[in-house]
C-alpha cells in the first residue's frame, strides 16, 4: 500500500483557472507538508500541518490555500494559476516535528504542475 | 547566507570510488540532521538521519557531523552507477516560541558515478 499518495500526477492547466491536489497518508503520522520544487530542484517548503492545525506558512502567495479535513489528508488548491506556478508539488507527512527520527519526512509522488 | 548550503555539482567519480557530499548550515541551534537521495523523475527518500557529532555508518553509507563547524557530510563507498541521483542535505531547526521545529533543504548535490 502507498504511504503517502497524491493526486493527480500530471497537471496541466491554463493560466489564470483554479486546481487543486489532493494528499492521503495512511501511516498515522501527526504532521503534513507541502514541498514546491523548482527546475533548478530547490525543495522549499510552503506549509506545514500538525492535526490539522497549520503551524508553517511561508511566504506563499495567498492564491495558494491549504486545507487539512482530518490529519490523514492535506489538500492544495490554488487560484488563479500562474506561469510561475509550474513546479513539482510534493506532499510529505512526518510522525512529529519537535524530535529527532520522528522528523523523518516521507514524500508522496509528486503531482508535476504545468501551466500553460 | 542561506541556511543551508550544499555545492550542485555535478560530482562525477568513478565506479567503486569514493563520493564525499558535503553540507552547511547557519542556525547553530539545530539539532537533526537527514540525507535524502532523489533520483531524476522521483520523489525524495531518506537514506541516513544523524544526531550527534561523529560518524554514523550504515552499510556503504557514512554521515559525519561537526555541529562546531557547522557542517555535515555523507560519504559512499563503493560508489555504483545506481548511485547517481540529487542528494538532499536537510535540516531541522527549532523555531522560536513555538514547540515545533522546521526542516530546510538544501539545494541537493547532483552525483554522476561514472562506470
Amino acid at each position: 500500500d502507498t504511504a503517502v499518495s497524491q493526486t493527480p500526477k500530471y497537471l496541466v492547466t491554463q493560466m489564470g483557472n483554479d486546481k487543486s491536489i489532493k494528499c492521503e497518508q495512511n501511516l498515522g503520522h501527526d504532521t503534513m507538508y507541502w514541498y514546491k520544487q523548482d527546475s533548478k530542484k530547490f525543495l522549499k517548503i510552503m506549509f506545514s500541518y500538525n492535526n490539522k492545525e497549520l503551524i508553517i506558512n511561508e511566504t506563499v502567495p495567498n492564491r495558494f490555500s491549504p486545507k487539512s479535513p482530518d490529519k490523514a489528508h492535506l489538500n492544495l488548491h490554488i487560484n488563479s494559476l500562474e506561469l510561475g506556478d509550474s513546479a513539482v508539488y510534493f506532499c510529505a507527512s512526518s510522525q512529529d516535528l519537535d524530535s529527532g527520527e520522528q522528523e523523518t519526512q516521507y514524500f508522496g509522488p509528486g503531482t508535476r504542475l504545468l501551466v500553460l | 547566507q542561506k541556511e543551508v548550503e550544499q555545492n550542485s555539482g555535478p560530482l562525477s567519480v568513478p565506479e567503486g570510488a569514493i563520493a564525499s557530499l558535503n553540507c552547511t548550515y547557519s542556525d547553530r541551534g539545530s539539532q537533526s540532521f537527514f540525507w535524502y537521495r532523489q533520483y531524476s523523475g522521483k520523489s525524495p527518500e531518506l537514506i541516513m538521519s544523524i544526531y550527534s557529532n561523529g560518524d554514523k555508518e550504515d552499510g556503504r553509507f557514512t554521515a559525519q557531523l561537526n555541529k562546531a563547524s557547522q557542517y555535515v557530510s555523507l560519504l559512499i563507498r563503493d560508489s555504483q552507477p545506481s548511485d547517481s541521483a540529487t542528494y538532499l542535505c536537510a535540516v531541522v531547526r527549532d523555531m522560536a516560541k513555538t514547540s515545533y521545529d522546521k526542516v530546510i533543504f538544501g539545494p541537493g548535490t547532483s552525483l554522476s558515478v561514472i562506470p
